[in-house]
């Protein structure tokens, strides 16, 4: 079955860091894209950030270039997202989800991230 | 960029069919879209793929009573015989230039 968990979410002041982790099983991790979406509680969801199989390739969201990074260890069956810079409006849950094939077919249960002093 | 249309909001009786529109920007009219469901405080869950042609390809587990279609720029999601469950946030997805893209949701009311 296929799995995918984050971790790392928490409260962190205005300007601060913070690395979550996505822990996946159940299929050939190093097979496929992975990617970071984000939800504003009672909002929609938004794309953040995507790597491709090899973790040769990343994209991101215009609104956390330059901020947040994309990686991956395929060894480990895990991608990270390390956020610095963060604002008030990077508060949201964090998913991360896979695509198998041409869109998203896999979510994990989210991670909630908390910008505050 | 492609941009996703979707109505803010729908509802249907239980027990009957609601047939929810997902529609394509201008120059984007052939892109595959996926559907996802989100309840009431869980995460999104993937319903299906629905390709220009009309063709659709569901998740494991999704009930037959989900189905798919396509007109044009537009891609349907079709919910038969609505139950209590089927009461949630429904988001269209689509990709272009290694970038994804979300419509803004349909919360969908089951009366």
């Amino acid at each position: 079955e296929v799995q995918v968990v984050e971790s790392g979410g928490g409260l962190v002041q205005p300007g601060g860091s913070l690395r979550l982790s996505c822990a996946a099983s159940g299929f050939t991790f190093s097979t496929y894209w992975m990617n970071w979406v984000r939800q504003v509680p009672g909002k929609g969801l938004v794309w953040v950030s995507r790597i491709n199989s090899d973790g040769t390739s990343t994209t991101y969201a215009d609104s956390v270039k330059g901020r947040f990074t994309i990686s991956r260890d395929n060894a480990k069956n895990t991608v990270y997202l390390q956020m610095n810079s963060l604002r008030a409006e990077d508060t949201a849950v964090y998913y991360c989800a896979m695509i198998v094939s041409r869109t998203i077919d896999y979510w994990g249960q989210g991670t909630l991230v908390t910008v505050s002093s | 960029q492609p941009v996703l249309t979707q109505s803010s909001s729908a509802s249907a009786s239980l027990g009957s069919s609601v047939k929810l529109t997902c529609t394509l920007s201008s120059g984007h009219s052939s892109y595959i879209i996926a559907w996802h469901q989100q309840q009431p405080g869980k995460a999104p869950r993937y319903l299906m793929k629905v390709e220009g042609s009309g063709s659709y390809n569901k998740g494991r587990g999704v009930p037959d009573r989900f189905s798919g279609s396509s007109s044009g720029a537009d891609r349907y999601l079709t919910i038969s015989n609505l139950q209590s469950e089927d009461e949630a946030d429904y988001y269209c997805e689509t990709w272009d230039s290694n970038s994804g893209v979300f419509g803004g949701g349909t919360k969908l009311t089951v009366l």
